[in-house]
């Protein structure tokens, strides 16, 4: 269990204002990604983090920002939230698969956010 | 840049029969891996099964098999003898072979929305 605590789980937020989804983990995995689910688009990648105070973009960055001050935090933020960023946000974790040397992505609960 | 494409946007099956839910991929690359998830109504992302490119033998968990065509690029998903709690959303996944940063990232299809009828 990658023990991954997204926070909050749903969030209603008008236009304009500051939103910052949190993502914690337990297991000092180095490898943490933020996506976003829309109905027609799967998951997409917006950031992405290697490390504390490394981070990079994915490609729906815009309008987004990110930050990991500590191993186990990785904070999602709309500086200024619009109705276009309504949807579903997973954090998720890099992790080996036992016995097999391979990575495969664990997903947190996912956090629903509306914008009104 | 590698793409993912599910084409059945639904799909329904009865319970105890098969199913199998498509997925093609474009990549350039020789090696890679491929993934199905499950998204139930609860909506944790579950990983169902896993493909090596390198490896020729389609991979299976259970109910749950591959037929990975890879000169076709093609990675399907047989569901056997359906249970009702097969019913959810299933997408396929891509991600590059090499360890590192955005390489361990995920490139995902649109979905595949499974109901399965007593």
């Amino acid at each position: 269990d990658a023990g991954i605590t997204q926070s909050p789980r749903h969030k209603v937020t008008e236009t304009g204002t500051p939103v910052t989804l949190r993502c914690h983990q337990t297991e000092n995995h180095r490898y943490m990604y933020w996506y976003r689910q829309d109905p027609g688009h799967g998951l997409r990648l917006i950031h992405y983090s290697y490390g504390v105070k490394d981070t990079d973009k994915g490609e729906v960055s815009d309008g987004y920002s990110v930050s990991r001050s500590k191993t186990e935090d990785f904070l999602l933020t709309l500086e200024s939230a619009t109705s276009s960023q309504t949807s579903v946000y997973f954090c998720a974790i890099s992790e080996g698969l036992a016995g097999t040397g391979a990575n495969v992505l664990t997903f947190g609960a996912g956090s629903r956010l509306t914008v009104l | 840049a590698q793409t993912v494409t599910q084409s059945q946007p639904e799909m329904s099956v009865q319970e105890a029969e098969t199913v199998t839910l498509s997925c093609t991929y474009d990549t350039s690359e020789s090696d890679y891996y491929l993934f199905w998830y499950k998204q139930p109504p609860s909506r944790q992302m579950i990983l169902v099964i896993r493909q090596e490119a390198y490896k020729q033998q389609n991979a299976t968990e259970n109910r749950f098999s591959v037929n990975f065509q890879k000169a076709a690029k093609s990675f399907s998903l047989k569901i056997s003898d359906s249970q009702l709690g097969d019913a959810a959303m299933y997408f396929c996944a891509y991600r590059s072979s090499y360890y590192g940063g955005a390489t361990n990232k995920l490139i995902f299809g649109t979905g595949t929305l499974l109901a399965v009828q007593p």
